[in-house]
This record gives C-alpha cells, structure tokens and sequence, in this order.
C-alpha cells in the first residue's frame, strides 16, 4: 500500500543554520506533497505544499524539493529560529475530490540557542 | 476562517465502555478524517469520510467504527474501549482545495 517515509526523527540544529527533513514516497501516482509544522500542544498546520508539476518551491526561509524519478522530496528551512523547534510532517496524496493523505512518522526538530 | 471544533480535549474512560469522540467542521468540507497519534508512529489514519453516509477504512480501523449523519459531523467511536486505544485523536476536514484543517485534538486515557 501507499507509504511515507521520513527521515531523521530527530533533529538538532545550532540557530541560524539549516536543517533539511527527508521524505520518500511508494505510490508514484501521487501528485501533491505537504508539509505540516506541529507545535507542542498544538494541532499541525499546513506550512508548504508543492505539485508534481513543480521541482522547487520557496516561502521566505522555507523551501521544499521534489525529485519525481527518484520518489522523495525534503524540506529545507534555512536560518532557523528558536519558533522553528516542533515536529514536522511530511505528506503525500493523489489530488482528487476524495482521497487520503499519507503521512510520514514525523521529524521532532530542535533549535540551540 | 475554517474551524475544526472536537468535543472533549481530555477524556477518560473505563476499559469496556463506549466512547464518541466527535468532531464538528463550519466549511462545508466534504472529506473529513480521523487519525490517532501516538510517540513515534506520526498520524495513523483511523477511518475518513469523502460524503455523508460514506466511509472508507484507513490503515488503523480495527476497535473503532465511524458515523457521517450530516456533512458537517463525523463521529469515531469505540465501541468497546480498551488500554491500547489511549493515545491523541485528532479529527481533520478538507474541501475541494488542498489544505487539511485539523482540530485541537482529544486526549483519550483508556484505564
């Protein structure tokens, strides 16, 4: 079946470096990729999302990448602040009226001051 | 503004009992979903709903059942509760667009 896979779990950077989360992905009919940012006892909110059709997308420090041939995609936050530190999802769904989203397990990430 | 409202943030109940655990949305979305979360094992799709009285098993739908009266409810329950279903559920809706909206989550402690 379909199936999400992110890496690290864990993440630890010094702030004001990068830190880049890893995701593959099963199902090659898959079309749409989110990423959402789950602080703690908060609900997980949409933070960047990218289409098949696109290789690259950036929002201020955010950007994500997608390699289709090879099935995976990465977030990349650049500068990080001590409001980056939560855990991240990474999904993957086919577009449609009625479909499932998939999501990874899930990076905890972690800024230093 | 979309909202994603669930009923309880805390619940606790006995291993046997039956629970509802419901969740409301005010954006006429037609999907709605139920996932629980638990340490480590990120969001595990329980059951979702793309239309009223419709229903689709997602990866984790063994112990719970789900109800989708009206479009704007849809309700998981437990029909039998047991210690290993005490985990964070959390409810999420999605329209015609891309965005999913989740709720607040409810924290379910099965003793």
């Amino acid at each position: 079946g379909e199936n999400v896979e992110q890496h690290p779990s864990t993440l630890s950077v010094q702030e004001g470096d990068s830190a880049v989360i890893k995701c593959t992905y099963s199902d090659s009919a898959s079309n749409y990729f989110p990423w959402y940012k789950q602080e703690l006892g908060k609900r997980p909110q949409l933070i960047i999302d990218i289409r098949s059709n696109v290789g690259e997308k950036k929002d201020q420090r955010i950007a994500v990448t997608l390699n289709k041939t090879a099935k995976h995609f990465s977030l990349h936050i650049t500068e990080t602040q001590p409001e980056d530190s939560a855990v991240y999802f990474c999904a993957a769904t086919l577009q449609s009226s009625a479909s499932k989203i998939i999501f990874g397990s899930g990076t905890r990430l972690s800024i230093r001051p | 503004d979309v909202k994603v409202t669930q009923s309880s943030r805390y619940l606790v109940k006995r291993t046997g009992e039956k629970v509802f655990l419901e969740c409301v949305q005010d954006m006429d979305h037609e999907n709605m979903f139920w996932y629980r979360q638990d340490p480590g094992l990120g969001l595990r799709l329980i059951y979702f709903s793309y239309d009223v009285k419709m229903k689709e098993k997602g990866d984790i739908p063994e112990g719970y059942s789900v109800s989708r009266e009206k479009k704007e409810r849809f309700s998981l329950i437990l029909e039998s509760a047991s210690t290993n279903q005490t985990s964070m559920y959390l409810c999420a809706s999605r329209g015609t667009e891309d965005e999913q909206y989740f709720g607040p989550g409810t924290r379910l402690t099965v003793t």
